[in-house]
């Protein structure tokens, strides 16, 4: 059984770079789409991103110019960086694997991310 | 490119059946038959319930099912029961070069 764990800080300051990472376990990592996916408090879903294990990206053209991410098959991790942070970025992280096109059949449990000083 | 248009609530008894729509354009729900659907419970991680417009994932009780009428795709839960209760969200896929998208969810109500 897939499983997908989301880890890093829990509180990041105006401005600065939010860095999650995602680790996959119970299969590989290869030959698959992964996507990070938010949710703001009370709101809907959010698509950041994705990337192949190729190292190919595609991002949501409203994020684009703040958005990297990276994906390491060696650890079986992928990862989401997101720069010049502002209280509006404050969200549920998610990441998931996109399996069929436009499905995600795996979820992490989710991590919250509060952009505050 | 812009959310998919779900309603923002429905609800039913125990026992009946509810329609959750959701519509996009030819671009992505009319354009491909990759319409997935999301069961979501407070606090919890989105669950894949539908997928391919109508397949269900194993373990996806048979009182779920999917369906696709141009560019608006329905999500059909019969027998409700307390724990259908929930936010659905849908998603289509949009093309290869086309970032993903989802629906602006709807929270559905056991009465």
């Amino acid at each position: 059984q897939v499983q997908l764990q989301e880890s890093g800080p829990g509180l990041v300051k105006p401005s600065e770079t939010l860095s999650l990472t995602c680790t996959v376990s119970g299969g590989s990592i290869s030959s698959y789409y992964w996507s990070w996916i938010r949710q703001p408090a009370g709101k809907g879903l959010e698509w950041i991103g994705r990337i192949y294990t190729s190292g190919s990206t595609n991002y949501n053209p409203s994020l684009k110019s703040r958005v990297t991410m990276s994906v390491d098959t060696s650890k079986n991790q992928f990862s989401l960086k997101l720069s010049s942070v502002t209280a509006a970025d404050t969200a549920v992280y998610y990441c998931a694997r996109v399996g069929l096109p436009g499905s995600y059949d795996y979820w992490g449990q989710g991590t919250l991310v509060t952009v505050s000083s | 490119q812009s959310a998919l248009t779900q309603p923002p609530s429905a609800s039913g008894s125990p026992g009946q059946s509810v329609t959750i729509s959701c519509t996009g354009t030819s671009s992505d729900v009319g354009g491909y038959n990759y319409v997935s659907w999301y069961q979501q419970h407070p606090g919890k991680a989105p669950k894949l319930m539908i997928y391919e417009v109508s397949k269900r994932p194993s373990g996806v009780p048979d009182r779920f099912s999917g369906s696709k009428s141009g560019n608006t795709a329905s999500l059909t839960v019969s027998g409700l029961q307390a724990e259908d209760e929930a936010d659905y969200y849908c998603s289509s896929y949009a093309g290869s070069n086309n970032f993903g998208v989802f629906g602006t969810g709807t929270k559905v109500t056991v009465l």
